[in-house]
C-alpha cells in the first residue's frame, strides 16, 4: 500500500516567491495533518481536517499561510509570500477515524527560502 | 492543555546493549494513545510502537518495548539489542482518542549508537 506522498521533496525558492507543497493521503484515511519542523521550535503542528473540514488552524503562522482540501484525498499547503524564516521541513501526515488513532507521516517537504 | 516531555536530550549506546528513553505525559483524559516515532537523518518520521491507555500489557514490537505506567503518565521506550541503524532522533507523542485529537510530541531524544 502506498504511503502519505509528498511533493516536492526539495524546494529552494526566493524571498516573495509562492510556494505550493502537496499531500496526497493514504487511500481511505480521512484525517489530515501539516507539520512543520525547525531545530528552534521543533515539530509544530499547522493545521489539521477530519473529513475534508479543518478543524484546528491555530497553528497556521499568519495570513501568508493557507491549506485546502479540494478533495478527499489531496491537499495543498500554500506559502504567499515566503520569507527566510519559513524555511523548514514540512510534513503531511494522514490517519483514519476510529481505528488504530495512528497518524503516518509522509516522506517530507523541505523547503529552503532564500 | 496536553504536553509530552523527554528529559533525555541525547542518550548514547553501545552496540548490541540495551537502552531506555524516558517519556512523561500530563493529561486529564483517559482514553489517549501513545506513540514512540523514529526519525532518522533522513527525516521521515517512523512509526516505533504504539500504546492504548486502556490496555494494561506493554505493546512490544520486535527489539522495542514500552513500559506503559499509566498512574505515573510515564511510557519508556526500551531497544533491545541495539543496533547501528537504531541511531535516529526518537520522539514520544500523545493523541487523545476521538476525531479531533492530534498528536503532541516531546522535543524528542538523539541516540547514537557506538561500534
Amino acid at each position: 500500500d502506498a504511503g502519505v506522498i509528498q511533493s516536492p521533496r526539495h524546494e529552494v525558492t526566493e524571498m516573495g516567491q509562492e510556494v505550493t507543497l502537496r499531500c496526497k493521503l493514504i487511500s481511505g484515511h480521512n484525517s489530515l495533518f501539516w507539520y512543520r519542523q525547525t531545530m528552534m521550535r521543533g515539530l509544530e503542528l499547522l493545521i489539521y481536517f477530519n473529513n475534508n473540514v479543518p478543524i484546528d488552524d491555530s497553528g497556521m503562522p499568519e495570513d501568508r499561510f493557507s491549506a485546502k482540501m479540494p478533495n478527499a484525498s489531496f491537499s495543498t499547503l500554500k506559502i504567499q509570500p515566503s520569507e527566510p524564516r519559513d524555511s523548514a521541513v514540512y510534513f503531511c501526515a494522514s490517519s483514519i477515524t476510529g481505528t488504530s488513532w495512528t497518524i503516518y507521516f509522509g516522506e517530507g517537504s523541505w523547503l529552503t527560502v532564500v | 492543555a496536553q504536553t509530552v516531555t523527554q528529559s533525555q536530550p541525547e542518550m548514547s549506546v553501545q552496540e548490541a546493549e540495551t537502552v531506555t528513553l524516558s517519556c512523561t505525559y500530563d493529561t486529564s483524559e483517559s482514553d489517549y494513545y501513545l506513540f514512540w516515532y523514529k526519525q532518522p537523518p533522513s527525516r521521515q518520521m517512523i512509526l516505533v510502537i504504539r500504546q492504548e491507555a486502556y490496555k494494561q500489557q506493554n505493546a512490544t514490537e520486535n527489539r522495542f518495548s514500552v513500559n506503559f505506567q499509566k498512574a505515573a503518565k510515564s511510557f519508556s521506550l526500551k531497544i533491545s539489542d541495539s543496533q547501528l541503524g537504531d541511531a535516529a532522533m526518537y520522539f514520544c507523542a500523545y493523541r487523545k482518542s476521538g476525531s479531533q485529537g492530534n498528536l503532541i510530541f516531546g522535543k524528542g531524544t538523539k541516540l547514537s549508537v557506538k561500534p
